[in-house]
């Protein structure tokens, strides 16, 4: 069974602050995603991955950024938290483009 | 990015009642996926469509992908409590996600 951790399940920070959100998947998956989900606007795509080291933007990357220097980790950075970041972030990941996607718990981010 | 317009945002169903939910899209997908989102976790994969007309079940849950390929359709027949949550339709392998429907079930 496809397992997909994330490091916290809810956070709180301040306004400025850097923040690093954490996942890990111990399938061997190709590709790793992360997205928010507000209310009303589903889910959105924030970044991917689909190798070691390389990303690509989503349809909501801004004031975002990310990291994948293993396989199996794919971090999500706000470089300057901001209360418009305040959201459920979930991570996910996939064997390969044919695929289908497994989640994460999710982390409520909220930023004061 | 491309949007995925699903209906409706939310219903109120009595247990037992039939429900329907659809997705469009603008553009043609390849996939379409159908998860299912319980308070306070990730989704969970219901249905996974790879071909223009498909009919797949899952116990209750029976979802089609469309002929034109730019939709896609889920039923759950004689629903129970523990059908509440939110359903997302997701298309291209969960690149593009649904607004999401909220599903409330009144015993």
């Amino acid at each position: 069974d496809v397992k997909v951790t994330q490091s916290s399940r809810y956070l709180v920070k301040r306004t400025g602050e850097k923040v690093f959100l954490e996942c890990v998947q111990d399938m061997d998956h190709e590709n790793m995603f992360w997205y928010r989900q507000d209310p009303g606007l589903g889910l959105r795509l924030i970044y991917f991955s689909y190798d070691v080291k390389m990303k690509e933007k989503g349809d909501i990357p801004e004031g975002y950024s990310v990291s994948r220097e293993k396989k199996e980790r794919f971090s999500l950075i706000l470089e300057s938290a901001s209360t418009n970041q305040t959201s459920m972030y979930l991570c996910a990941s996939s064997f390969n483009q044919v695929h289908s996607i497994h989640f994460g718990p999710g982390t409520r981010l909220t930023v004061t | 990015g491309q949007q995925l317009n699903q209906s409706p945002q939310s219903m109120f169903i009595q247990e037992g009642e039939d429900v329907s939910m659809n997705c469009t899209s603008s553009s043609i997908f390849n996939t379409w996926l159908w998860y299912k989102q319980d308070p306070g976790e990730g989704p969970v994969l219901l249905i996974a469509l790879y071909k223009a007309g498909e009919l797949t079940s899952n116990g209750r849950l029976t979802a089609q992908f469309g002929i034109t390929r730019k939709d896609s359709f889920l039923n759950i027949s004689a629903s129970i409590p523990s059908d509440v949550g939110i359903y997302f339709c997701a298309g291209q392998r969960g690149v593009t996600f649904g607004t999401g429907t909220k599903l409330q079930v009144i015993p």
